[in-house]
């Protein structure tokens, strides 16, 4: 019931294509869902992130979906550009109800963008 | 302002053989996580700490120790190096939930390879 599952592992998309990468949890008390940007080389680094009682938040390309019945997420990364290329881990985790910050991992999706 | 500092960056360790992984950070943040990469599997938690003197087991905590005496150092130990701790750990930290320092910031990580 802890695990975040994320679709595709990989994923091929043309530049100014719209990239999709959907994530699916089992806990309902999940609390927070962040997305996380990773380069070859580098930490993850937070991208955009969103909380349950909203349906939609956008940044810039990078909106993120979230479906509470079906408890589902998605990224969605408009005009998709040579330097998204990197790794992305959706995750979630117990905020509200407790004290230890503890992140939830999918397992990862590995776009790159052609030119 | 450095962040979450991790060194050493890359190790070859003899099967069992012992290291330490050290991980700094300079944000005053209250909580710390070591999460260990491996190709397709996300990040999994092994240990993480909510305060100086106080820390707790992940999702894999075998063959790893912690401990954090400050608030700004948590370093990871390995007991007895096995070809299955081959991996690139990411130490992370942030402040408390609904605090102005909240938020994951992750260090550069450590490659290590156990031959």
């Amino acid at each position: 019931q802890q695990q975040v599952k994320q679709s595709p592992q990989s994923l091929i998309v043309q530049k100014g294509g719209i990239s999709i990468i959907n994530c699916a949890y089992e806990n309902t008390a999940f609390d927070y869902f962040p997305w996380y940007q990773q380069f070859p080389g580098k930490g993850p680094a937070l991208l955009i992130a969103i909380r349950p009682d909203v349906s939609e938040k956008k940044e810039g390309r990078f909106t993120i979906s979230f479906n509470k019945s079906a408890k589902q997420f998605s990224l969605h990364i408009m005009d998709s550009q040579p330097g998204d290329s990197a790794t992305y881990f959706c995750a979630a985790s117990l905020q509200g109800s407790s004290n230890t910050g503890k992140l939830i991992f999918g397992q990862g999706t590995t776009l790159q963008v052609k030119p | 302002n450095a962040g979450v500092t991790q060194t050493p960056k890359f190790r070859i360790l003899k099967i069992g053989q012992s290291m330490t992984l050290q991980c700094a950070q300079d944000m005053n943040h209250n909580y710390m996580y070591w999460y260990r990469q491996d190709p397709g599997m996300g990040l999994k938690l092994i240990y993480y700490s909510v305060g100086a003197g106080i820390t707790d087991k992940g999702e894999v905590p075998n063959g790893y120790n912690v401990s954090r005496s400050t608030t700004e150092d948590f370093p990871l130990r390995l007991e007895l190096a096995a070809p299955s701790q081959t991996s690139v750990y990411f130490c992370a930290s942030t402040g408390t939930w609904g605090s102005s320092n909240y938020g994951y910031t992750f260090g550069s990580g450590t490659r290590l390879t156990v031959v």
